[in-house]
């Protein structure tokens, strides 16, 4: 199975900040990398798509970057409703796989 | 809009059943196969597998044969995870999402259902 880990585990910041959580695989997995956000009592909501497309409706403050085994994810001038956990994920091959998460939460 | 939409929470004791539905809207329910990811309290995600909607075939991540199931209801949209003979391990939320077949990303989510093992 691929493994994916990702860093840092939490994570404090201010309100406008900039963030950056990463992702590292344990095999090339292409731009097969996925971001999720997960608030409590939400359903979970998928960020970034194929390592750096934005789906519809996510604001352009979210950005993803990486190909191969790197991959990060930026949130740009952090807002209230961007604090919640992160999940990358990989697609590659099966079975799919998740980070092991990131909470952000304000300082 | 695409909507997955969970039923609620459930509170089981050892050995016992649940089924827990997800019920989709918007979109035509055989385009998309439908995903399970299980939530242990204070973990991360994990993905349990899919099923193909289209011919009803599940796929099974490791750990999670047995004694769960995955099933359909295509006459009314409805997708079902079934977990038989319920241990405390099994305490989590448990979410459906739509998968994009070919990328493999999950697009759309229920909210969830609560499922707690307690006697």
């Amino acid at each position: 199975d691929i493994q994916l880990t990702q860093s840092p585990s939490s994570l404090s910041a201010s309100l406008g900040d900039t963030v950056t959580i990463t992702c590292r695989a344990s095999q090339r997995i292409d731009t097969y990398l996925h971001w999720y956000q997960l608030r409590p009592g939400q359903a979970p909501r998928l960020v970034i798509f194929a390592a750096s497309t934005l789906p519809t409706g996510v604001p352009p403050t979210f950005s993803g970057t990486g190909s191969g085994t790197d991959f990060t994810l930026t949130i740009s001038g952090l807002q209230p409703d961007d604090i919640a956990s992160y999940y990358c994920q990989q697609s590659f091959s099966l079975p799919y796989t998740f980070g092991q998460g990131t909470k952000l939460e304000i300082k | 809009q695409v909507q997955l939409v969970q039923s609620g929470s459930e509170l089981k004791k050892p050995g016992a059943s649940v089924k827990v539905s997800c019920k989709v809207s918007g979109y035509t329910f055989t385009s998309h196969a439908l995903n399970w990811v299980r939530q242990a309290p204070g973990q991360g995600l994990e993905w349990m597998g899919w099923i193909n909607t289209n011919n009803g075939n599940p796929t099974y991540a490791h750990g999670f044969g047995g004694r769960f199931v995955f099933s359909l209801d295509t006459s009314v949209s409805t997708a079902y995870l079934q977990i038989n003979g319920l241990k405390a391990e099994d305490t989590a939320v448990y979410y459906c999402a739509r998968d994009q077949v070919a990328a493999g990303y999950m697009d759309v989510w229920g909210r969830g259902t609560t499922v707690t093992v307690s006697s």
